[in-house]
């Protein structure tokens, strides 16, 4: 079965520093593709970046850059230079197969990142 | 573009009452997803449809949850009788298969309390 750990529950940084949010998933399926979300305390969800098995680069999109491992099976986010308004839930998904061979995504249990002045 | 549309933001009812959510996905996109969040469980997925047609409804906990797609640009998601421990955040989220990556996109999200 598909799943997506993420082990830190809370995170911490100072403003214009740079942090990493861990992801490890777990999927039998060759093919396969990792996104991250941004959940900020008004609630909705926000895409970032998305990372897929067999993409040869790693990501990158602005300040968000994902540090795929594919034999360590982890997918960690990286922001630098972080903002005040980088505080906020992170959540780590994989697109897993499902019926129909459509795009079921499978969460993990998201991380609270906080960004102190 | 609008993105996707829920509505309500806020339903507030006393248990036992039906409760109808509201989802008109991005125009275009053939996937709709509704997903259920609370501190307990996190995000699940409760059912999904591919070109209004439902795919797979195993996420529904129980038969009180009820969905349909009439049309592409719409979908209810139904709780009859409610209670409160279906208390939760419940977003719709829609994509375009084909699309690279295939995203899923999400609307504002419902924030449910049953009383």
């Amino acid at each position: 079965a598909q799943k997506i750990t993420q082990t830190q529950p809370g995170m911490f940084v100072q403003e214009k520093e740079a942090v990493t949010l861990d992801c490890t998933y777990d999927t039998s399926d060759p093919s396969y593709g990792l996104f991250w979300y941004k959940q900020p305390s008004s609630g909705e969800m926000i895409f970032l970046i998305y990372q897929g098995s067999y993409d040869q680069q790693n990501a990158t999109e602005g300040r968000y850059s994902l540090n795929f491992q594919k034999a360590r099976k982890s997918a960690n986010l990286v922001i630098s230079a972080s903002q005040l308004g980088d505080s906020a839930m992170y959540f780590c998904a994989m697109r897993a197969r499902a019926e129909g061979g459509s795009e079921k995504l499978v969460f993990g249990k998201g991380t609270k990142l906080t960004v102190n002045p | 573009d609008a993105g996707v549309i829920q509505s309500p933001r806020h339903e507030v009812t006393e248990m036992g009452q039906e409760v109808t959510l509201r989802c008109k996905p991005i125009s275009g996109h053939d996937y709709l997803f509704w997903y259920r969040q609370t501190m307990m469980r996190g995000l699940e997925l409760l059912i999904y449809f591919n070109n209004n047609v439902p795919i797979d409804d195993s996420g529904m906990p129980e038969d009180r949850f009820s969905a349909k797609m009439p049309n592409a640009s719409f979908s209810t998601l139904k709780i009859q009788p409610s209670e409160p421990r279906d208390s939760a955040v419940y977003f719709c989220a829609s994509c375009l298969a084909g699309d690279r990556p295939e995203t899923q996109y999400f609307g504002p999200g419902t924030r449910l309390t049953v009383l």
